[in-house]
């Protein structure tokens, strides 16, 4: 099993629509989460950090469920521009050091 | 600040060749990292310094080396190509672990291993 898991679509939502995704985690000792975005041919770049108490910022949502090991990112009133692939990263703690490690990726694409 | 810079941006290489694949940062970061990313994989991590003069590996260590002599730069070198490093490279830093603080990512270097 993967240590972070991602479905990884694509997802095709009309503009507008609310889109969320979901993403798995295998090491419950994990403490720290992040939803990256990653457009084309780019860089990923920090989109949120992920709270215990859940948190928002703008249009989007993030949140932990610690119980079942997912995190979870919705978008809402989504716009073309929110179109690009979603990377989710989770600090592993193996043999007490500490590495983020990411997901493969949701590809999200949004249609006119 | 320019960020996280590497370089170059393309490299074709034959199979058995080296090169160094530049990264420098100049925010003073202390956690350096390479990431490796390929189609349905996500990121891999391949290398990781927590300061100058510290590495250690990551999870796709093997055929690489890396070294940090000072906290702006960290070299990945590939010490004899081989068509499965074909890749996009990444090198990421952020101001301590890397674990609960920002990592910022450089543009990436695209390598082909023919």
């Amino acid at each position: 099993r993967k240590e972070v898991e991602q479905d990884p679509g694509p997802f095709n939502v009309p503009e507008g629509a609310t889109v969320a995704f979901n993403c798995t985690y295998s090491n419950s000792a994990s403490q720290s989460f992040f939803w990256y975005r990653q457009d084309c041919r780019k860089e990923p770049k920090l989109l949120m950090s992920v709270y215990s108490s859940g948190n928002e910022d703008g249009r989007f949502t993030a949140q932990l469920n610690r119980a079942s090991q997912y995190i979870s990112l919705l978008i809402r009133d989504s716009k073309l521009s929110d179109s690009a692939t979603y990377l989710c990263a989770v600090n592993m703690k193996n043999f007490g050091n500490e590495k983020l490690t990411f997901g493969t990726g949701t590809r999200l694409t949004i249609i006119p | 600040n320019a960020g996280v810079t590497q370089t170059p941006k393309f490299q074709v290489l034959k199979t058995g060749q080296s090169m160094t694949l530049q990264c420098a940062q100049d925010m003073n970061h202390e956690y350096m990292s390479w990431y490796r990313q390929d189609p349905g994989m996500g990121l891999r991590l391949i290398h990781y310094s927590v300061g100058a003069g510290i590495t250690d590996q990551g999870e796709v260590p093997n055929g690489y080396n890396v070294s940090r002599s000072t906290t702006e730069d960290f070299p990945l070198r590939l010490l004899s190509a081989a068509p499965s490093q074909t890749s996009v490279y990444f090198c990421a830093s952020s101001y301590t672990s890397g674990s609960t603080d920002t990592q910022y990512f450089g543009p990436g270097t695209r390598l082909t291993v023919l």
